[in-house]
């Protein structure tokens, strides 16, 4: 399935760095989301952008920063973030809203050191 | 808001059905079945919305009581490629979108 894409798909990163997640969708959807998952937690929603507009941010802290230029990319901006932050953050799209099937990324490892 | 899944983990024979329960402390919009198999990506399985409403594209079926806000997947004559984890998320509808998962069910099939 190609029809979500993520890049990096491995990121290393100091606690100081700042760095981009980037994610691509080639499926015509109107909404898009940035998931995290941790080895201890259960899947959490952390942004809803539906036809480009922030629609819900679940409480993220702020050295999360979301940016949708379009509907098919979006971006996620990563700075002075946390050990804790690790984890495999997942990119998906479907056709309007949450109420429509989701198609997941294959998602990027992130490590925070 | 965390649905609770029962059970935690579950090993079958190919062949042998299963049910995966998903329950919520609040008035539910729609349920959400995932599947993720180790290094994989979440795989949607179905949608059970407020009314009845079900979207989902394979053999799999699953049922929403409104009332008792639960949830419950059914997996019969279940396959080896059925191994994985299962999530369920939960959906309100109150003044903006929250989708909330479970902490998941580990599903093993055995030949």
């Amino acid at each position: 399935e190609t029809g979500v894409t993520q890049t990096p798909r491995h990121l290393v990163m100091g606690m100081t760095n700042k760095k981009s997640l980037k994610c691509e969708q080639h499926l015509g959807h109107n909404a898009m989301y940035w998931y995290k998952q941790s080895a201890k937690k259960p899947l959490e929603l952390m942004f809803v952008y539906n036809f480009k507009e922030q629609t819900e941010n679940n409480s993220v802290p702020s050295r999360f920063s979301p940016e949708c230029p379009n509907s098919s990319h979006l971006f996620l901006h990563l700075h002075t973030l946390q050990p804790e932050d690790s984890a495999l953050y997942l990119c998906a799209s479907s056709q309007d809203s949450l109420t429509d099937t989701q198609y997941f990324g294959p998602g990027t490892r992130l490590t925070v050191l | 808001q965390q649905p609770v899944q029962s059970p935690q983990a579950v090993i079958l024979r190919e062949g042998e059905d299963a049910v995966i329960n998903c329950s919520s402390s609040k008035a539910l919009y729609s349920v959400h079945w995932y599947r993720q198999k180790h290094g994989e990506a979440p795989v949607f399985l179905m949608i059970l919305l407020k009314g009845g409403e079900q979207k989902g594209h394979e053999k799999i079926s699953a049922s929403f009581n409104e009332k008792k806000q639960q949830s419950s997947l059914y997996l019969t004559a279940s396959q080896l490629s059925y191994s994985g984890t299962y999530f369920c998320g939960t959906e309100k509808r109150n003044s903006g979108y929250a989708l909330n998962f479970g902490k998941g069910t580990s599903l093993l099939v055995t030949p």
